[in-house]
């Protein structure tokens, strides 16, 4: 498709419980990034993917998150035990980038993780 | 540490008032600025990319320029349906493309 497309808008879990968002980057585009959004404006990068090998891990909470792009499905970013922090918005991006995964990103319309 | 700070946090005007909004960064290697509009509920939409001092951009009432320290994002005769928040963000080299973002500054405009 022409947007990037994110499933569910909503999520609501309680603490403990898996959560698990799906994307749907541009057709064409080769990075996939995901980024977190916590209160206002504060975006937090968490892992990028080049196709489906993963291109930059740095930002993942790697104990209970974990993300990936398989061929021909939609990328997913599952958070095992949910915990209350975790509550944010999260965002998919996709970018037809050249080299080494530089240049704009497309975001989607989000996914809001509510954990109570 | 990277750091990317945007200013100011709040900006009111009445249509037809143009200003400008600054984003202030400290970056090593950059390999480009970003700038990006997003309207509550929604992601950002990205509106330019800018590579190296001294280049500008625009698009419609939006122009935006690039020093070697800071962006602006210039706002001519804004309308009310210019009032969003505006994120400035910037991707460092051998870096993976991660982009690292600024605070926003919240934009409202009154007709």
């Amino acid at each position: 498709g022409e947007e990037v497309a994110q499933t569910p808008k909503h999520l609501v879990r309680g603490e403990g419980q898996k959560a698990k968002l799906y994307c749907a980057p541009i057709k064409g585009h080769s990075y996939v990034f995901w980024y977190q959004q916590v209160l206002k404006n504060e975006f937090k990068f968490l892992i990028s993917f080049q196709n489906e090998n993963v291109f930059d891990e740095t930002g993942m909470p790697k104990e209970r998150f974990s993300a990936k792009c398989l061929p021909n499905s939609p990328c997913s970013l599952e958070i095992q035990a949910t915990k209350l922090e975790d509550s944010a918005v999260y965002f998919c991006a996709s970018s037809p980038m050249g080299s080494r995964g530089h240049g704009e990103q497309y975001f989607g319309p989000g996914t809001r993780l509510t954990v109570t | 540490e990277d750091q990317v700070t945007q200013s100011p946090e709040a900006l009111r005007l009445q249509e037809g008032e143009s200003s400008s909004l600054n984003c202030s960064y400290t970056v090593s290697g950059l390999r480009g600025l970003f700038w990006y509009r997003q309207d509550p509920g929604k992601g950002p939409e990205f509106l330019f990319t800018l590579y190296s001092a001294g280049e500008e951009k625009e698009k419609e009432r939006l122009k935006a320029t690039l020093t070697k320290k800071e962006s602006f994002l210039h706002i001519t005769a804004p309308k009310p349906e210019d009032s969003a928040t505006y994120l400035c963000a910037v991707q460092r080299g051998n870096q993976g493309g991660k982009l690292i973002f600024g605070q926003g500054t919240e934009l409202s405009v009154k007709p």
